[in-house]
């Protein structure tokens, strides 16, 4: 057990529709990172928040944002769906500004289902 | 460029043979952070083991072992006596000092056959 744990587990969406995944980080880990894992490949950085500020951002356009909130939990928003967003969302934390210098541990993830 | 590579997309051994996971990274920086994690299907990450650039010292805990050489820029991970239960994707990953992400290798499925 990590102490990391995600919310929904599971999600069916729409193309064009909006959705939020939930993260809640272990207690004192100022840092979130999200990942997108598609069907058979590894994760894939999506951005990382430190103290509620972005703190570094993948290859991934503006419609995927995210929030980090004072009490350890953080969301992921993606808006205007694509087929192509069905994956596996996980989100990591670590206890300070991470770098590779910390080791980042992963909640159970959500799996989205875009139709 | 930051990669990591894992040749072997899957592997199958009969339990308690003893397999090795390959890995294989590229990176310009001299500082840098060698990671190897389990997915079990549940899907959740699990963290096995963390090395960094300067600590080429190889790894022995329990069952699992890693060998790292800087000079062919492998980071290998064996299982000795594998059990059932080691069934998993591996993902080894590479994070940079000057970086905040880690950047993961495809992965490597492994299924031991009782």
């Amino acid at each position: 057990e990590t102490g990391v744990t995600q919310s929904p587990t599971h999600l069916i969406k729409t193309r064009g529709q909006q959705v939020t995944l939930r993260c809640s980080s272990q207690s004192g880990h100022n840092t979130v990172s999200w990942y997108q894992q598609a069907l058979g490949q590894g994760p894939q950085f999506i951005f990382q928040y430190y103290r509620e500020e972005e703190n570094g951002r993948g290859n991934f356009p503006p419609r995927f944002s995210g929030l980090q909130f004072p009490n350890y939990s953080s969301e992921l928003n993606v808006n205007a769906l694509e087929l192509d967003d069905s994956a596996l969302y996980l989100c990591a934390s670590s206890p300070g500004l991470a770098g590779g210098q910390e080791t980042q541990y992963f909640g159970p993830g959500t799996r989205l289902l875009v139709l | 460029a930051q990669k990591v590579t894992q040749a072997q997309t899957e592997i199958s051994v009969v339990e308690k043979e003893d397999v090795t996971l390959d890995c294989v990274y590229e990176t310009r920086d001299t500082t840098y952070y060698l990671f190897w994690y389990k997915q079990p299907p549940s899907g959740e990450l699990v963290f096995l083991i963390r090395r960094n650039s300067f600590d080429e010292q190889n790894e022995i805990s329990g069952r699992y072992s890693w060998n790292f050489q800087k000079s062919t820029s492998s980071f290998n991970f064996t299982i000795t006596a594998s059990q059932v239960v080691d069934s998993a994707v591996y993902f080894c990953a590479l994070s940079e000092r000057r970086d905040d992400k880690i950047i993961f290798g495809k992965g490597t499925r492994l299924h031991i056959l009782p």
